[in-house]
């Protein structure tokens, strides 16, 4: 049974750029969430999607938005890249929104901002 | 606002012994606790989930212990292995409503087995 996959693994983007990640939960599951690990700050809540609604956000600026399909594969999009957006981004899937459910994490998208 | 934190930050132990790793967590309104490791620069590996209602919850080596009541979780490893050097991570996801369904994380124990 395949994982969550997320990809690419490596993105370098200069400032004021745009990026999309993707992430591709585990067959079956319907909620995906996504999270931005840094040194600084540790892994941090973005946001939650179930059944192609966004069903709860972060403290983060609308710069980071996202998306869910009906397949339930998910993207990520932040605008206007700034240096401080350098993070890894890590996807968790679950079966549903059950709040007993299991969370399974992607390898995650290493973003570098020059 | 819910806070977890971990201790110890780092932790270094010669391979073959027993450790401990702590979590705690402020407010003690949890669905569950999840442990997760996490290798450098990769994702997180999921090792235990305890529900609410759980007291511990083992898998092979690994045996997590919960007391909502203190607000604290602890991941027993035995018999440790230079394969189990990583970073381990706590996460707690909350009851209040603004919580939603995310979790909060602590930041992590370093852990390294040396041979």
């Amino acid at each position: 049974k395949a994982g969550v996959t997320q990809t690419p693994r490596y993105l370098i983007k200069t400032r004021g750029q745009q990026v999309t990640l993707s992430c591709s939960p585990i067959s079956g599951h319907r909620s995906v969430s996504w999270y931005q690990q840094t040194p600084g700050q540790g892994l941090q809540f973005l946001f939650e999607y179930f059944s192609e609604t966004q069903r709860n956000k972060g403290n983060f600026p609308g710069r980071f938005s996202g998306r869910q399909f009906s397949n339930s594969r998910s993207e990520m999009n932040v605008s206007t890249l700034e240096l401080g957006d350098s993070a890894l981004y890590l996807c968790a899937s679950s079966l549903n929104r059950g709040l007993a459910t299991e969370a399974f994490f992607g390898q995650g998208t290493r973003l570098t901002v020059v | 606002k819910q806070e977890v934190t971990q201790i110890p930050a780092a932790l270094s132990v010669p391979e073959g012994e027993n450790l401990v790793l702590n979590c705690s967590f402020t407010d003690s309104a949890i669905y569950n606790l999840q442990w997760f490791r996490q290798d450098p620069g990769k994702g997180l590996t999921s090792l235990l989930l305890i529900q609410s209602s759980q007291r511990e919850q083992t898998s092979g080596r690994l045996n997590a212990s919960l007391d909502k009541s203190s607000g604290r979780s602890t991941l027993y490893i035995a018999a440790s292995q230079p394969g189990d050097s990583a970073t381990y991570l706590c996460a707690v996801r909350s009851t209040h409503d603004n919580y939603g369904q995310n979790f909060v994380f602590g930041p992590g124990t370093r852990l390294s087995v040396l041979p």
